[in-house]
């Protein structure tokens, strides 16, 4: 299986400011990649698929980059509601993968 | 838009067997989706157990191949999760997900349901 890598476990943002999240693949997932919010209490919610595409009715600050092995989810302007942990998923091959997840804190 | 709601027993006796339903409302189980389910142990990651067609066609990760098995009751508009010989690190909590797009990511999630393995 691919092995999904998230640099950060945890990241500390002062409201209004950037928040640059990284995930790695062992191996090329393509743009075959999806990112995931999943806030305390709650089940994760799809933000991103096909690397960079937003999902229905995610806001704008959120954005996806990256192929090939190297992706990237960056938050434009944190909001005190974007405090969650956000996982990283692969879906070029079976089984599906994540990242172990990296926790968004404010600072 | 489509919701999805998990029930089955919280409490789950080592080596017994895990039974899961999920109950798919304001949309139909026959439509062109794929049905899944991850878990999550408590403070950890996420771990894609499987999914299922609504023809009944199956993908299970490797990892639990062995003792995982899935259904589709149509008539109910639900599928439904078994996994046998269960430890404590069954322990977790149980999404079911919805594949829109027969793609392996996941747009429409079920709350979760707890389901701790202890004697």
């Amino acid at each position: 299986e691919i092995v999904m890598t998230q640099s950060e476990a945890t990241l500390s943002v002062s409201p209004g400011e950037r928040a640059t999240l990284s995930c790695r693949a062992r191996q090329s997932v393509i743009t075959k990649l999806a990112w995931y919010q999943q806030k305390p209490g709650q089940a994760p919610r799809l933000l991103i698929y096909g690397a960079s595409r937003r999902a229905t009715g995610i806001p704008g600050r959120f954005s996806g980059s990256g192929s090939g092995t190297d992706f990237t989810l960056t938050i434009r302007s944190l909001q005190s509601e974007d405090v969650a942990v956000y996982y990283c998923q692969q879906y070029n091959d079976w089984p599906p993968t994540f990242g172990q997840g990296t926790k968004v804190e404010i600072k | 838009q489509v919701q999805l709601q998990e029930s089955g027993p919280g409490l789950v006796k080592p080596s017994g067997t895990l039974s899961l339903t999920c109950a798919v409302s304001a949309g139909s189980i026959n439509n062109y989706n794929w049905w899944s389910w991850v878990r999550q142990p408590p403070g950890k990651g996420l771990e894609w157990i499987g999914e299922i067609y609504h023809t009944g066609t199956t993908n299970y990760n490797p990892s639990l191949k062995s003792r995982v098995t899935m259904s589709i009751d149509k008539s109910n508009n639900q599928f439904s999760l078994n996994l046998t010989s269960v430890t404590a690190a069954d322990t977790a909590i149980y999404y079911c997900a919805r594949d829109l797009t027969s793609s392996w990511y996941l747009d429409t999630w079920g709350r979760g349901t707890l389901v701790t393995v202890s004697s």
